[in-house]
């Protein structure tokens, strides 16, 4: 079976830290994509994992753990406008198809 | 560059009728797939289209059904429309659609089935 767990939702504070997990079983795994999506707009690509490790990129960083099927998007200095759903996808690697979890819903509050 | 672009934006059908739904890729973009959004189901795979040959198909019934021409421009058909269908039609191109290869989304296409 293929599985992908993100929390729902999360509220953070404008400036604070927060970090979204996003667990997976999937069979077969290549690659993991994290993407931002503003409510109404088109998701947006933010990172891509093959490895393990942390991939940092100005205020968001993405870690993968392939041997626990775990990753999480950690987002620092917060701002309003990352409120947004935050999609964790699974690439599987006989044929790239990406598999979506259901996405974190990221509130942020003054 | 232009984006990815759907058309038509919003559209309401009656159940029982056929709708067919349009994306131009990227200009490169020889990867295009569909993907199915609503509420608490996250983005549900339908298939994707790869230099004219469908690559990779999800798990959705034979009523959907796609295409994609030689320009890479894809449409999208779905017959006998059903209420539960009512959702947003994503399409995405990449240039491979393997590896590292992202996927850029357009606008959607919301459909309302009543």
């Amino acid at each position: 079976g293929q599985n992908i767990d993100q929390p729902t939702e999360m509220t953070a504070t404008e400036g604070a830290i927060v970090q979204i997990n996003c667990t997976y079983q999937t069979s077969g795994f290549n690659g993991l994509f994290w993407y931002q999506q503003h409510a109404g707009e088109a998701p947006t690509f933010l990172s891509y994992n093959v490895l393990d490790g942390l991939e940092e990129k100005g205020r968001f960083s993405s870690f993968l753990s392939r041997s626990k099927g775990y990753s999480y998007l950690l987002l620092k200095e917060l701002q309003m406008k990352d409120s947004a759903s935050y999609l964790c996808a699974v690439q599987k690697d006989s044929n790239y198809q990406l598999i979506w979890g259901a996405g974190t819903k990221l509130i942020i509050k003054p | 560059k232009a984006g990815v672009t759907q058309t038509p934006r919003y559209l309401i059908k009656t159940r029982g009728q056929q709708v067919t739904l349009s994306c131009s890729p990227i200009s490169g973009h020889r990867s295009v797939s569909w993907y199915q959004q609503t509420p608490g189901q996250g983005l549900q795979f339908l298939f994707e289209y790869f230099s004219e040959t469908q690559r990779n198909k999800g798990n959705f019934p034979g009523r959907f059904s796609g295409r994609q021409f030689s320009n890479s421009r894809s449409e999208m058909n779905v017959s006998t429309l059903e209420l539960g269908d009512s959702a947003l039609y994503l399409c995405a191109s990449s240039t491979a659609g393997t590896g590292k290869s992202e996927q850029y989304f357009g606008p959607g296409t919301r459909l309302t089935v009543t």
